[in-house]
This record gives C-alpha cells, sequence and structure tokens, in this order.
C-alpha cells in the first residue's frame, strides 16, 4: 500500500552496528506497529504506538526500540544489531474509534541482513 | 486476548472452492473475526471481517456460526495467484486496548 512506506527496503549491515529503519504514512492513522517475520513464520509484534505519546513493548522487544516522530512517522532501530535479528520487518497502521473496523494497512517491508 | 487455531497448511487445484477455518473458543462478545492474506515477501492485506453468519465481498466469504466459537473463510473457485499465507485474528476493534495478533497462518497451497 503506497500510503505506508518504510526505508531502507533492503539493508545489510554487520553485527555491533546500530541500524534505524524508517515508516511513513500518509493515511492519518493514530496507531502504528512494527512486525518481525522469520522465514516460513507469522508475524512478531516488537513495538506498538497507539499515539505519539503512547507506545508500548510487543512479544518480542528485547534489542530494539522505537521513535514515533510525529503521527506519521514511526521508526525502529536496533542499538547494536545481532544475526538473529536478520527478518523480514513490516510496519502497519490502522485508525480506532468507534465503528472502525480497525484494518491494518501493511508497509512494502524491510529485508534486514546482518551479518 | 482470544487465541486461535487454524491448520499450518492446505492444498488445492484450480477452480476449487477453499474453505480454512479457524477455531477461536474463547471468544469475547465484542470481538470481530478479521482475515489477511500475505504473498510472499509482501505485507498482510485485509481480505474481510465479520461478527456473526455469513458475509462476502468480492474476494471471499466468512462463515460464522452462532456459537462464534469458530469461523470459515470460503475461497470460490481458487487460482494459482490465491496461493498465499492466511492468517485469522479474533479481537474488539473498538476496544481501546485491541492489538493485532497474527499467528502462524494458513499456507495454501494451489496446483495447476
Amino acid at each position: 500500500d503506497a500510503d505506508v512506506t518504510q526505508t531502507p527496503r533492503n539493508r545489510i549491515t554487520k553485527t555491533g552496528k546500530r541500524i534505524m529503519l524508517e515508516c511513513s504514512q500518509t493515511k492519518g492513522h493514530d496507531r502504528m506497529y512494527w512486525y518481525r517475520q522469520d522465514p516460513g513464520l507469522g508475524l512478531q509484534l516488537i513495538y506498538y504506538s497507539f499515539d505519539v505519546k503512547d507506545i508500548n513493548k510487543g512479544e518480542i522487544s528485547d534489542g530494539y526500540s522505537v521513535s514515533r516522530q510525529a503521527q506519521a512517522k514511526f521508526s525502529l532501530s536496533l542499538e547494536s544489531a545481532i544475526p538473529n535479528q536478520t527478518a523480514l520487518y513490516f510496519c502497519a497502521t490502522s485508525e480506532t474509534g468507534q465503528g472502525a473496523t480497525d484494518t491494518q494497512y501493511f508497509g512494502p517491508g524491510t529485508r534486514l541482513t546482518v551479518l | 486476548l482470544a487465541k486461535t487455531t487454524q491448520p499450518i497448511s492446505m492444498d488445492s487445484y484450480e477452480g476449487q472452492e477453499v474453505n480454512i477455518t479457524c477455531s477461536h473458543n474463547n471468544i469475547a462478545t465484542n470481538d470481530y473475526i478479521t482475515w489477511y492474506q500475505q504473498f510472499p515477501s509482501q505485507g498482510p492485506r485485509f481480505i474481510i471481517q465479520g461478527y456473526k453468519t455469513k458475509v462476502t465481498n468480492e474476494v471471499a466469504s466468512l462463515f460464522i456460526p452462532a456459537d462464534r466459537k469458530s469461523s470459515t473463510l470460503s475461497l470460490p473457485r481458487v487460482s494459482l495467484s490465491d496461493t498465499a499465507v492466511y492468517y485469522c485474528l479474533v479481537g474488539d476493534p473498538a476496544g481501546g486496548s485491541y492489538i493485532p495478533t497474527f499467528g502462524r497462518g494458513t499456507s495454501l497451497i494451489v496446483h495447476p
């Protein structure tokens, strides 16, 4: 969905390096999410943010941090990358409120390889 | 959060109808059932959502029995392009604490 963009799309880095993945959305949604997907597995929630001042840990937050710079921007950081963080990372947004279906809209994903 | 159980994989052939069942025994009164489809190396996309009985759209149908402890996603006359992973999610979309949780999903392979 072009309304949710992720940069970079692919990244190769080395163990111990700091790396930031960025997500931007033009849908005007309050909620944003970061997921990780390993080959053959489902999506695991890393962090989620219900609004700019509300950030919460998901299932697998260890080794990751996030920043919600604005309603439209949600960044994921790996402070010191390790090989088992090699995965496909997805950002998603959703709208909330009475009557909302909370449908999630996903970005194209960032493929991260840590050597 | 209501836990869901669905088959890990299914195989079908072009032109057949495919039914994927999801079990959610502890679904709550305000919970909705939502299905997503994911193609390789792409993010999941919303397919259909329902609360009870039957919902149909241009892509699929969703059947929900009266007790709502399970639901069935029905894909009519599948084609090779329907090969994907299908996820069943349960939760209250209007709830303040709703966190969409994806399991491993069902990997559907459609054969020629």
